[in-house]
Formats: structure tokens, sequence, C-alpha cells
């Protein structure tokens, strides 16, 4: 079965602390994408990144990272030097290839791990 | 307009009302999704359309009515509803095709009194 697991429920960081945030998932299937979105207080969930299951590189954008290992199948979000406006519920998801999710157009969305950045 | 809208922003209603949310999106997807997003809840996926047809319903009340006249709107109408379905609504747009990727407009804080 599919699954997202985001353990961190809330972390508190001080401003210009690191923070990882993580994503473990479960899927039966070779081919599947992962995904990032944070939702700010304003609620719209804002698309941060997609990986899909062949490609293990890290990537980096700004003071975010993303660090995807398929032996732990962990897809884990890194803010470096994080600031006040990084404060936001940040979600992961998966979505598998069409073959196998049929009709299904859903994605597997973890709970939610909610950041906040202190000043 | 660019992205996914949403009309209204909030919305107040009383249990016997009949009201309407709108999604607009402007990035030629063909996919829309109607979310549903209450306190200390994950993320309800309540409808998904595909082409204007309805590809899925996840065991949704009868109260929400979803209507895709075309490929870039989206409506959930309500009606008789319960307190308990006050959370932010969310919509969503993807192209139908791997891998799926969903982008959301603003959502709607709806509040039953």
């Amino acid at each position: 079965a599919q699954k997202v697991t985001q353990a961190q429920t809330e972390i508190s960081v001080v401003e210009k602390e690191d923070v990882t945030l993580d994503c473990v998932y479960e899927t039966r299937d070779t081919t599947y994408y992962l995904f990032w979105y944070k939702q700010p207080p304003s609620g719209e969930l804002v698309f941060l990144i997609r990986r899909n299951s062949f490609d293990e590189q890290n990537e980096i954008s700004g003071r975010y990272s993303w660090n995807f290992q398929k032996s732990t199948s962990s897809f884990n979000f890194t803010i470096t030097a994080s600031q006040v406006v990084d404060s936001a519920v940040y979600f992961c998801a998966l979505s598998e290839a069409p073959q196998n999710a049929g009709n299904n157009r859903k994605l597997i969305w973890g709970l939610g791990t909610s950041l906040a950045v202190n000043p | 307009e660019t992205g996914v809208t949403q009309t209204p922003r909030h919305l107040v209603m009383g249990m016997t009302n009949k009201k309407s949310l709108k999604c607009e999106q402007h990035l030629g997807h063909n996919a829309m999704y109607w979310y549903k997003q209450s306190a200390k809840k994950p993320l309800e996926l309540m409808f998904v359309y595909n082409f204007k047809e309805q590809t899925e319903n996840n065991s949704v009340p009868s109260r929400f009515s979803p209507e895709c006249p075309n490929s870039s709107h989206l409506f959930l109408h309500l009606h008789t509803l319960q307190p308990e379905d006050s959370a932010l609504y969310l919509c969503a747009s993807s192209f139908d095709r791997v891998p799926y990727e969903q982008y959301f407009g603003p959502g709607t804080r709806l509040t039953v009194t």
C-alpha cells in the first residue's frame, strides 16, 4: 500500500538554524514521483519540488535542499539558515505511474510538518 | 489572472443556505480537484475531474455537489451543510499525465453556523 509518513508534527527553530523535515514513503512500484509542498498561513499550497524515482541526485535551490534515498525510502527536505518567512506547514506527497494507479490520479499525502521559525 | 484562483476566499453560511465555491485555472490543465482541509486532519481528496468528467468521488456526502463545465472551471455547490463541514476547501489542477503535479488555489475558508 502507498503511504507517506512525516513523523515530525511540529518543529520550532530559531532564525538562522538549519532544519530538516523528514519524509518516509511506502510504495510497491518502481516508478513513482515524490513532491514537497509548502502551506504558509495564507492557506495556499505552493509546489516546491518534484523528484522521480529514477533520479536520486540531490537537489539544491537556494537555501532549500532535498535528499532522496531510495535505500531508506526517504525524501528529506533541509532548509539552511532558516528565516521567519519559512514558517509554514510542509507536506510531502507521492504519486505512482498510471499503469499502477489506474485512473487514480491521487497524490498520497503526508500529514504535514508545521515549522515555526522564531526571530 | 494566473495560476489557480478561488472565490470567495471566506464564506460564512447557515445550515439551511445554498452557496457555491468557484475555482478557475489558467494553466492549461485538464484535471481539477477539490480537497477539504480540516484542522488537525490530513488533506482529504473529495472529487477529481478529468476533461470535465468526474473520475473520483471519495464518498463525499450529497450535500456537496461538484460541477465542471469545462477544463478551466470547477464549482462546488453547497447545501444544508453541517457545522463539521467548516474547513478550508482547496481547488487544484494538473495535467492528466504523470506525474500529476498539482497546483493549488488559495482556498475558501468556510464556516458553517
